[in-house]
């Protein structure tokens, strides 16, 4: 399965900490995209970050990828309640027609 | 607003009942694609279209049709639909297919 696998699978914090989540994958990549899912809700694009880059932000997020090792990380700092969410690494592998999706990672952000 | 709408939000329906979940993007988007979430699973794709008249099978395609006659509706149809249809399902369009894609609301399924 060319299937991304994120790290942990739940995770649970207080209001004001800082949330890691990692993202492994298989092969080459174009680019890798992160999404959050509020409870059976459609997808939000968070960050796109493509192969020949290895950090962005975007306000309190922090996405980093490391192609040695085939993995990225977003970091979520000063979380709130109201980042109490599912999180989704995507990665558009070089030659294929589709994201692929992993099977997410549920953060929940107690006050 | 730059949007995907799926109609309808939520279906109960039988076995072997016939059903279309639309799907209509209004970004001018040449990507479109399907996906069902289910617990444990994660989402996985189930048909894409590159642009109008082409579309091709994602992974799991079984038990379902599509059909891209213009740029911005793509259906989706279950022609017989079963119990383990019963899923969550979203569609999803975007420049290109390793791009950016902005997902619809999601359709709840259930099939009795």
């Amino acid at each position: 399965s060319q299937q991304g696998e994120e790290d942990p699978q739940a995770l649970s914090i207080q209001e004001g900490e800082n949330a890691t989540m990692n993202c492994s994958y298989k092969t080459s990549i174009n680019n890798l995209q992160w999404y959050r899912q509020n409870s059976g809700r459609g997808l939000v694009h968070l960050i796109l970050i493509r192969s020949n880059e290895r950090e962005k932000h975007s306000g309190r997020l922090r996405v980093t990828l490391d192609t040695s090792k085939k993995s990225s990380s977003l970091l979520i700092t000063a979380s709130r309640a109201a980042d109490t969410a599912s999180y989704f690494c995507a990665t558009s592998y070089t030659g294929f027609q589709k994201l692929v999706f992993g099977t997410g990672t549920r953060l929940l952000v107690s006050p | 607003e730059a949007q995907v709408t799926q109609n309808p939000r939520y279906l109960i329906t039988v076995t072997g009942k016939k059903l279309t979940v639309t799907c209509s993007q209004n970004m001018n988007h040449e990507y479109m694609s399907w996906y069902r979430q289910d617990p444990g699973l994660g989402l996985r794709q189930i048909y894409y279209s590159m642009n109008v008249e082409v579309t091709d099978k994602g992974d799991v395609p079984e038990g379902y049709k599509v059909s891209r006659k213009e740029k911005r509706n793509f259906p989706l149809i279950l022609e017989s639909p079963s119990p383990n249809q019963t899923s969550l399902y979203f569609c999803a369009s975007s420049l290109n297919r390793a791009e950016t894609q902005y997902f619809g609301p999601g359709t709840r399924l259930l099939v009795l």
